[in-house]
């Protein structure tokens, strides 16, 4: 597609439950970058994907959230057991390069 | 350790006239700045950007300022429009080794009302 798409657009779960969340990033970018914006907050970093190297996962907030990759294309990004503070816009994001980096309209997830 | 930061929150301006946003950095390796404006319930969309050998990038009403010794940039809209009325982000970045591509840094984000 022409930009980056996520899915689903809303999402509201049991707290405990686990999630997954997607990204189609646009064709022939080669990062891909998850963010989450919580309410009244900036966006915070969490995970980044470039080409084949390994991750940069520093922005995980903890192990119960894991992202994955696949054929250099669509991620996923998995929390597990979520907590009630889970809730926020999760936001994926597409780039070439520095310039050009394209997000998705997001993912707004609430855990009651 | 908030690296990038725009201290205020919000901003009301008159439409017609100069609307400011700030931004402060810490990371002095930081050499990419961006910034993105959000409506509510989409994505960021990319603004102008300037790079650290530049102290000035203007695209028609938008206009970016870096100051590298106050490590501050700031964002000038003229004339403001109600079309303008947003979240703005500020963003940075440090080039990664060698490679191009790399996460971005965000301020929490100024809210600018545009009035009529």
């Amino acid at each position: 597609g022409a930009g980056v798409s996520q899915s689903p657009s809303n999402k509201v779960t049991e707290k405990g439950k686990d999630v997954e969340l997607r990204c189609d990033p646009i064709s022939g970018h080669t990062a891909l970058y998850w963010y989450r914006q919580s309410l009244g907050q900036g966006l915070e970093f969490l995970i980044y994907f470039q080409g084949n190297s390994a991750p940069d996962k520093s922005g995980l907030p903890s192990d119960r959230f894991s992202a994955e990759r696949t054929g250099g294309s669509v991620s996923t990004l998995t929390i597990q057991r979520t907590q009630q503070e889970d809730s926020a816009v999760y936001l994926c994001a597409s780039s070439l390069g520095r310039v050009g980096y394209t997000f998705g309209s997001g993912t707004r997830l609430t855990v009651v | 350790d908030q690296q990038v930061k725009q201290n205020s929150p919000s901003l009301s301006v008159q439409e017609g006239r100069i609307s400011i946003l700030n931004c402060d950095y810490t990371n002095s390796m930081f050499d990419y700045f961006l910034w993105y404006k959000k409506y509510p319930a989409e994505g960021p969309t990319f603004l102008i950007s300037i790079s650290s050998i530049k102290d000035k990038n203007e695209d028609g009403r938008f206009t970016v300022f870096l100051n590298k010794s106050a490590k501050h940039l700031s964002l000038h809209i003229v004339p403001s429009q109600p079309g303008d009325s947003a979240v703005y982000f500020c963003a940075a970045s440090a080039r990664i080794r060698s490679s191009n591509t790399g996460k971005l840094i965000f301020g929490q984000g100024t809210t600018l009302q545009v009035k009529p």
